[in-house]
């Protein structure tokens, strides 16, 4: 499975954006990059995913460098609410979620 | 909403206990999934199943079992309890393959003493 690398933590103020970055420098032509969240004792939510172009949907923006080596999920106006461990993983449509250990955005009011 | 819901929150068990962790989900989906998730090292994929009766073993699958007798339950066994299964575990369900569609429950955190 192609890795992914991300930061272990970011910090954000409420109502700014955040920019999460992912490094896959391995990613093979059929990888996805999904991207989920896990809020604070709950189990992981979907947030977005993508191939090739950029994404939007009412959670987040994907945003996939051309040569799709990294991405960046933005979340527009950050909320206290969006304080969670963001997981960016790549696999392809038939594969298995497999988790790495993720990036925990905390979000300072 | 799809919802998958895992019987407890909470559960502490002894050493050596056989230990039933039950995940049930409403929207009919064909793959069900079974992590485990520890400070520093993530999810980790314990079992998954695509259809009743089929189980497949994930990255860590020793010293636990699975069954899969109805399409909506699906159900971890930790045969013989040990400590360093202390842990939290996850269900998630999925329709179809397709990794942008799995669903999790809120998780079971298991403490074996």
């Amino acid at each position: 499975d192609a890795k992914t690398t991300q930061p272990n933590s970011m910090e954000s103020n409420e109502e700014e954006p955040v920019h999460l970055p992912c490094n896959h420098s391995t990613i093979s032509g059929t990888d996805y990059i999904h991207w989920y969240r896990q809020l604070p004792s709950q189990g992981p939510e979907y947030v977005i995913h993508g191939l090739t172009s950029n994404v939007n949907n009412r959670m987040a923006s994907l945003a996939i460098a051309e040569d799709r080596k990294s991405s960046t999920l933005i979340l527009h106006r950050a909320t206290l609410r969006d304080a969670a461990v963001y997981y960016c993983i790549l696999c392809r449509n038939t594969d298995k979620l497999i988790f790495g250990t993720g990036t925990r955005l905390q979000v300072f009011p | 909403d799809v919802k998958v819901t895992q019987s407890s929150r909470y559960l502490v068990k002894r050493t050596g206990e056989k230990v039933f962790l039950e995940c049930v989900q409403d929207m009919d989906h064909e793959n069900m999934f079974w992590y485990r998730q520890d400070p520093g090292l993530g999810l980790r994929l314990i079992y998954f199943s695509y259809d009743v009766k089929m189980k497949e073993k994930g990255d860590i699958p020793e010293g636990y079992s699975v069954s899969r007798e109805k399409k909506e339950r699906f159900s971890l066994i930790l045969e013989s309890a040990s400590t360093n299964q202390t842990s939290m575990y996850l269900c998630a369900s999925s329709l179809g393959a397709l990794p942008h569609g799995y669903t999790f429950g809120s998780g079971t955190r298991l403490t074996v003493v």
